[in-house]
């Protein structure tokens, strides 16, 4: 069974356009994380969430938004795409104390390309 | 939030121990260190994490000094399976806190 698994695993799309990446993880965690990694592999957080609440939410455009329905799902929605958000979009999840907090578990990735 | 550095690549031959080291000057008192490794077309996946002196497990060795302002990951015998990038990340051990990674170092074994 894949621990956190996301879909779709890539995503082409041109500019302008609306779409929404899926993450699901069934550890039991009760936080969520998106990551970009750019082209420079360079990945870095975007937003986490805890019990279905926003708990870090970094200088990310506000066309990006994410949506908890419950602690098992972190979607992110992504409006009016731009060349720049093309990229690799991880989801991971954690659980303090166990495992403990430095220990998150990353999805496969979602490689977004924009046209 | 303490910055790390490391290198930016590797090489090895299979076989070899191969040793990764990490400086992070500015870490606090309540950070630990972790070790991140990424496959291409992966995400990352957690290694080992320490707070001082010498951790062991299945897949490396973590040295950190008594000053913890640098580690080393060590691979014992690395394959080529092995060749990944390698993130050193300094870590405050908070519910919820993000993982903030560096450019990692990229190992690359060859046969």
């Amino acid at each position: 069974d894949t621990a956190v698994s996301q879909t779709p695993k890539y995503l082409v799309t041109q500019m302008g356009n609306d779409k929404s990446i899926k993450c699901e993880q069934n550890l039991g965690h009760d936080t969520m994380y998106w990551y970009k990694q750019d082209s420079k592999k360079f990945l870095k957080i975007m937003f986490s969430y805890n019990n279905k609440e926003l708990i870090i939410n970094e200088t990310v455009p506000n066309r990006f938004s994410p949506k908890s329905p419950d602690k098992a799902h972190l979607n992110l929605h992504i409006n009016s795409l731009e060349l720049g958000d093309s990229a690799v979009y991880f989801c991971a999840s954690s659980s303090c104390p166990d495992p403990p907090c430095y220990e998150q578990y990353f999805g496969p990735g979602t490689r977004l390309t924009v046209t | 939030l303490a910055k790390t550095t490391q290198p930016i690549s590797m090489d090895s031959y299979e076989g070899q121990e191969v040793n990764i080291t990490c400086s992070h000057n500015n870490i606090a008192t309540n950070d630990y260190i972790t070790w991140y490794q990424q496959f291409p077309s992966q995400g990352p996946r957690f290694i080992i994490q320490g707070y001082k002196t010498k951790v062991t497990n299945e897949v490396a060795s973590l040295f950190i000094p008594a000053d913890r302002k640098s580690s080393t990951l060590s691979l014992p015998r690395v394959s080529l399976s092995d060749t990944a990038v390698y993130y050193c990340l300094v870590y405050s051990n908070q519910a919820g806190t993000a993982l903030i990674f560096g450019k990692g170092t990229t190992l690359s074994v060859s046969s």
